[in-house]
């Protein structure tokens, strides 16, 4: 069974940062693309970043473009988002998600249960 | 970027009714669009890929089309579990964008 675990969220003060953590089992973690996608309060959801099996490429929405950067550890089985200078519009809860096959990345067929971001002074 | 729009915003179906949600892109995108839902405090599951294509699970009571680059999510006979927000996302290519959702209440 596929199974994400989010991590690292919580409250921060508008300039700070933040890094979370995702991580997977029930599959082969060093075979699959991973995505960042945020639902902020009331919005919809956000595609935010996502990474290569290898992690050897790394995509960016350009709202985080320059902020945010994600990683992965594959001997762990682990995914990051490191958030720095974060702005309100950043509060959101954020999801890990897996890519859905080897060749499109950007289709996501399991999801965690979201950890929760809140940027406030 | 590929924007994707939804409509209606708010769909109100009975029990055992029919409801048909819709998604537009706004350049070709193939066949490469998915379906989500999502219920209050749960994370999004997926529906669909490659526009017609249900995913593991998932009851034939869903079904996709697409024509062009307008694209709709069907369910046949509304059961209560599936009274959730909607949303269609494109993965053609960077970045994988999401409509911006259709609330499917109940009537």
């Amino acid at each position: 069974e596929v199974q994400l675990l989010e991590s690292g969220g919580g409250l921060v003060q508008p300039g700070g940062s933040l890094r979370l953590s995702c991580a997977a089992s029930g599959f082969t973690f060093p075979t699959y693309a991973l995505s960042w996608v945020r639902l902020p309060p009331g919005q919809g959801l956000e595609w935010v970043s996502a990474i290569s099996a290898g992690g050897d490429s790394t995509f960016y929405a350009d709202s985080v473009k320059g902020r945010f950067t994600i990683s992965r550890d594959n001997s762990k089985n682990t995914l990051y988002l490191q958030m720095n200078i974060l702005r309100a519009e950043d509060t959101a809860v954020y999801y890990c998600a897996k890519a859905g096959s080897l060749t499109q990345r950007g289709l996501l067929d399991y999801w965690g249960q979201g950890t929760l971001v809140t940027v406030s002074s | 970027e590929i924007v994707m729009t939804q409509s209606p915003a708010t769909l109100s179906v009975s029990p055992g009714e029919r409801a048909t949600l819709s998604c537009r892109a706004s350049q070709s995108i193939s066949s490469s669009l998915a379906w989500y839902h999502q219920k209050p405090g749960q994370a999004p599951r997926l529906l669909i890929y490659g526009a017609s294509t249900r995913a593991t699970g998932i009851p034939a009571r869903f079904s996709g089309s697409a024509s062009g680059t307008e694209f709709t999510l069907t369910i046949s006979s509304l059961q209560s579990e599936d009274f959730a927000v909607y949303y269609c996302q494109h993965y053609h290519s960077w970045p994988p964008t999401f409509g911006q959702g259709t609330k499917v209440e109940i009537k």
